[in-house]
């Protein structure tokens, strides 16, 4: 069975950083494009981030590029996401997805919340 | 930057058909994925590659996708089918969603 949890949400200060992680289990986690996808309270879905397999390639919505960071370690099975520099508006339960190119393969983890409040 | 539309809210009877439409700039030439979201839950896939329904997903659900509209078809729909439906489609290597539709069973 496919799992994803995330973890290392919470309450952090305007300005601050967090670092995310999804641990994966069930599939063959390097061979699969993994991504980030946020939702804030109330509000629809927001693609964050995307990283291919190997982890060499690596793309960013406009709202966060040049504050977050993706990243992947094969040995782990985990994906990371380092934010920094964060702002209420980056409020929201971030959610971890494992997909592959036909879009058959699409599963999402629980969600983290993360809280930018002062 | 690429935009995805939809209807906020869609009501229907329980065992009428429910449509749900996904506007965007020549969508039809992209491929379309619906996702459902029930309260307090993750995002779970219903249809991809416009038409196509994941192992595990009722054959009520059914999907299109031309010109600039994909539309997403309930048919027979159940009380349980009542949810949050969000369309998405890549633009580029990125990832774009519709605002999201609520599907309203009464």
């Amino acid at each position: 069975e496919v799992q994803l949890l995330e973890s290392g949400g919470g309450l952090v200060q305007p300005g601050g950083s967090l670092r995310l992680s999804c641990a994966a289990s069930g599939f063959t986690f390097s061979s699969y494009a993994m991504s980030w996808v946020r939702q804030a309270p109330g509000k629809g879905l927001e693609w964050v981030s995307a990283i291919s397999g190997s982890g060499s390639r690596t793309y960013y919505a406009d709202s966060v590029k040049g504050r977050f960071t993706i990243s992947r370690d094969n040995s782990k099975n985990t994906l990371y996401l380092q934010m920094n520099n964060l702002t209420a508006e980056d409020t929201a339960v971030y959610y971890c997805r494992v997909y592959d190119p036909t879009g058959a393969f699409d599963i999402w983890g629980q969600g983290t919340m993360v809280t930018v409040s002062s | 930057s690429y935009d995805l539309t939809q209807p906020p809210s869609v009501s229907v009877s329980p065992g009428q058909t429910a449509s749900i439409t996904c506007s965007g700039d020549k969508l039809g030439e992209k491929y379309a994925s619906w996702y459902q979201q029930k309260p307090g839950q993750s995002p779970v896939l219903v249809i991809y590659q416009d038409s196509k329904r994941p192992s595990g997903i009722p054959e009520r659900f059914s999907g299109s996708n031309s010109g600039n509209t994909a539309t997403l078809t309930i048919s027979g729909t159940q009380a349980v089918d009542e949810a949050d439906y969000y369309c998405q489609a890549w633009d580029s290597s990125t990832v774009v969603f519709g605002g999201g539709t609520k599907l309203t069973v009464l």
